[in-house]
């Protein structure tokens, strides 16, 4: 069974700052993974999606990368932002059961000013 | 551009009472739909997805139920609510089942 864990669950950071989210996962059977940001409540936002033969993605000043054999991801932020703050959910797309998406629980990123 | 709504935004109904919250997407022709249930500190939970407008797949066992009474709209229902189904739920869409899902804003679900 696909469990996937997001370390730390909070974070708070000053502004200016690089950081790296973390994001495991207990099956390296994955079609992709996807990084989404949540602002309080508020929907979803996809970041970067990397699909399973890719080893990162980059978006501005976000890279995800990804690596399987040890069922881990990354997402790092350059130079952070109070922009930034929100909460950062990692999921891993099964390649069976019609290519569901697994679910960290985020972490919770607090920037300071 | 598509855009996805859901509604209401907020919800308090009392224990026992029935439910129903919609969701519609504009701007695409038969996306693939989803609904989940996000609970504090925790991962979402796929309630529901829908590849056709008769084609709906329950993933977990509840006293929730779901309908695609069109193309573009999906519905989430209950005939009695209970403590345990309070929570943030979310619509979202996708053009396929390996493609990016995009999510309306949520609709907050209290159960008193």
């Amino acid at each position: 069974k696909q469990e996937v864990t997001q370390i730390p669950a909070a974070l708070s950071v000053p502004e200016g700052e690089n950081l790296v989210l973390n994001c495991s996962f207990t099956d390296s059977a994955i079609y992709n993974l996807q990084w989404f940001r949540q602002d309080p409540g508020k929907g979803l936002t996809s970041l970067l999606l990397i699909q399973s033969s890719q080893r990162e993605q980059t978006s501005g000043r976000l890279n995800a990368s990804l690596d399987k054999s040890s069922g881990r991801s990354t997402l790092y932020i350059a130079a952070s932002q109070p922009g930034d703050s929100a909460t950062y959910l990692c999921a891993v797309r099964r390649v069976d059961s019609n290519y569901q998406l697994i679910w960290g629980a985020g972490t919770k990123l607090i920037i300071k000013p | 551009s598509q855009t996805i709504h859901q509604w209401p935004a907020t919800l308090v109904q009392p224990v026992g009472s029935p439910l129903s919250l919609e969701c519609t997407v504009e701007g695409t022709s038969n996306p693939n739909l989803y609904w989940y249930r996000q609970a504090a500190g925790r991962g979402l939970q796929l309630l529901f997805y829908s590849i056709g407008i008769d084609q709906i797949s329950s993933e977990v066992p509840q006293n929730l139920s779901a309908s695609r009474p069109q193309d573009r709209q999906f519905i989430l229902s209950s005939k009695k609510l209970l403590l345990s189904d309070s929570g943030f739920y979310l619509c979202a869409w996708a053009r396929g089942l390996q493609e990016t899902q995009y999510f309306g804003p949520g609709t907050r679900l209290l159960v008193l």
